[in-house]
């Protein structure tokens, strides 16, 4: 089982619509989560970081995180073309901060 | 400030040969690390470094070695490169172990 699944996609959304990207992870003691988005031929580039239940806000993205369900979620509001990428989910693990487990990526296609 | 900075950008080496991904950051962090991404498995970590003198097997170490030379450089070495060792490879920083980590822009290895 891996530690941490994401739907491969593609998920296709219109512009100005909003993006819904799941992430599930298996250690139920997992302390930490990030979501990173990564364009083509480019590096993972942190979006945001989310440690406790509940919902964080940063402009047009919100992280949402449920460790009962052991399930964190990304929304992006009014998305653009521009947020066309993959975008990658990481937790770490319980008692080893050191180890980020990364989900293979769900790939973002927001139409004109 | 660069952030995390990789050489070489692009490499190619024939089976056996043996080369140094050198990684360097400016941002004063504690811990840095080393993965691999290939299709459709995401990012896997090979070696991590949590502090200055550290060194620790990640996911997937075989084949490679590491050294933390300061508290700014970290390197990756392949003793004796194989085709399976063909990916991207990406080093990264973070303040210290459990936080959010920053990418440099890559290596592209191609092993023939």
């Amino acid at each position: 089982q891996k530690e941490v699944e994401q739907n491969s996609g593609p998920l296709s959304v219109p512009e100005g619509a909003i993006a819904s990207l799941n992430c599930t992870y298996s250690d139920r003691g997992s302390q930490s989560f990030f979501w990173y988005r990564q364009y083509s031929g480019k590096s993972p580039e942190l979006i945001m970081f989310i440690y406790s239940n509940g919902d964080k806000e940063d402009g047009r993205f919100t992280a949402q995180l449920n460790k009962a369900s052991q399930y964190v979620s990304l929304l992006i509001r009014d998305s653009q073309p521009s947020d066309s990428a993959t975008y990658l989910c990481a937790v770490t693990t319980d008692g080893d901060f050191n180890k980020f487990y990364f989900g293979s990526g769900t790939k973002l296609n927001v139409k004109p | 400030n660069a952030g995390v900075t990789q050489t070489p950008k692009f490499q190619v080496l024939k089976t056996g040969q043996s080369m140094t991904l050198q990684c360097a950051q400016d941002m004063n962090h504690n811990s840095m690390y080393w993965y691999r991404q290939d299709p459709g498995m995401g990012l896997r970590l090979i070696y991590y470094s949590a502090s200055e003198g550290t060194t620790d097997k990640g996911e997937v170490p075989n084949g490679y070695n590491v050294s933390r030379l300061n508290k700014r450089e970290f390197s990756l070495r392949l003793e004796s490169a194989a085709p399976s060792q063909t990916s991207v490879y990406f080093c990264a920083s973070s303040k210290d172990r459990g936080y959010e980590q920053y990418f440099g822009p890559g290596t592209r290895l191609t092993v023939t």
